[in-house]
């Protein structure tokens, strides 16, 4: 099947900090990718929609400034949390749609935890 | 507006015995729904989905669901529950409804399953 990659899976840094994620589709292309954030126990929240070639499409009351989306090709799009704070500390995923023809799957990377301290 | 809803926050079985998870969703257009489990500090997998036909779906892992449109259910069951079905289990509904982007998926705030030896 498919496959979704997240880089790195754990992260650590200062508050103060920026730091990027990477998310990549390993064997399809994927001209939209979406990022989630999500809370211990809780739901997954979605963040932004990741379009290839265009400007990131963010959710209410996400900050554009603050979590940087680019997608640079039709395999790899990048979060950058800019400015970190500890309540940025998260657990981040992101998610890439394939079409089969008459239906689709959404493939999800494997998350990456990031600890601000 | 779109939005799922899984009533059950938790859910504790014993080994060997039937499980229901329930799922209601809201839908502009016609839905596309899914159910993922998520295991610890993992991303999500793909248990079934369903998109047009039969409204009885089976998924990997001994899982089925049954699509109700009538009751704009998608709920969850296994017959014999194994002590690794333990996890998150997540409804998720998505579609071609206006305004949405194509692959987008709204996501229940999930089920803790717990399973007793």
């Amino acid at each position: 099947g498919a496959v979704v990659s997240q880089h790195p899976s754990r992260v650590i840094c200062k508050s103060g900090t920026s730091v990027k994620i990477e998310c990549r589709s390993l064997d399809f292309q994927a001209t939209t990718m979406f990022w989630y954030r999500q809370f211990p126990k809780q739901s997954l929240m979605l963040m932004a929609t990741s379009n290839e070639g265009s400007k990131a499409t963010y959710e209410q009351g996400v900050e554009k400034d603050k979590f940087l989306i680019n997608h640079a090709s039709l395999t790899l799009s990048t979060l950058t949390v800019t400015s970190a704070h500890p309540e940025d500390s998260s657990f981040y995923i992101c998610s890439a749609p394939r079409w089969d023809g008459s239906s689709y799957e959404q493939y999800f990377g494997p998350g990456t935890r990031l600890t601000v301290t | 507006a779109q939005s799922v809803t899984q009533p059950d926050i938790h859910i504790t079985v014993s080994e060997g015995a039937s499980l229901e998870l329930r799922c209601n969703y809201s839908y502009g257009a016609t839905p596309y729904l899914f159910w993922y489990v998520q295991s610890p500090g993992q991303g999500l997998q793909l248990l079934l989905k369903y998109f047009s036909g039969d409204t009885l779906v089976q998924g990997i892992k001994g899982f089925e669901a049954e699509f109700k449109r009538s009751q704009s259910s998608f709920n969850l069951r296994k017959p014999s529950v194994h002590w690794s079905d333990a996890a998150e289990y997540f409804c998720a509904v998505g579609g071609v409804d206006r305004g949405s982007t194509l692959g987008r998926l709204y996501f229940g705030r999930g089920t803790q399953l717990t399973v007793w030896p």
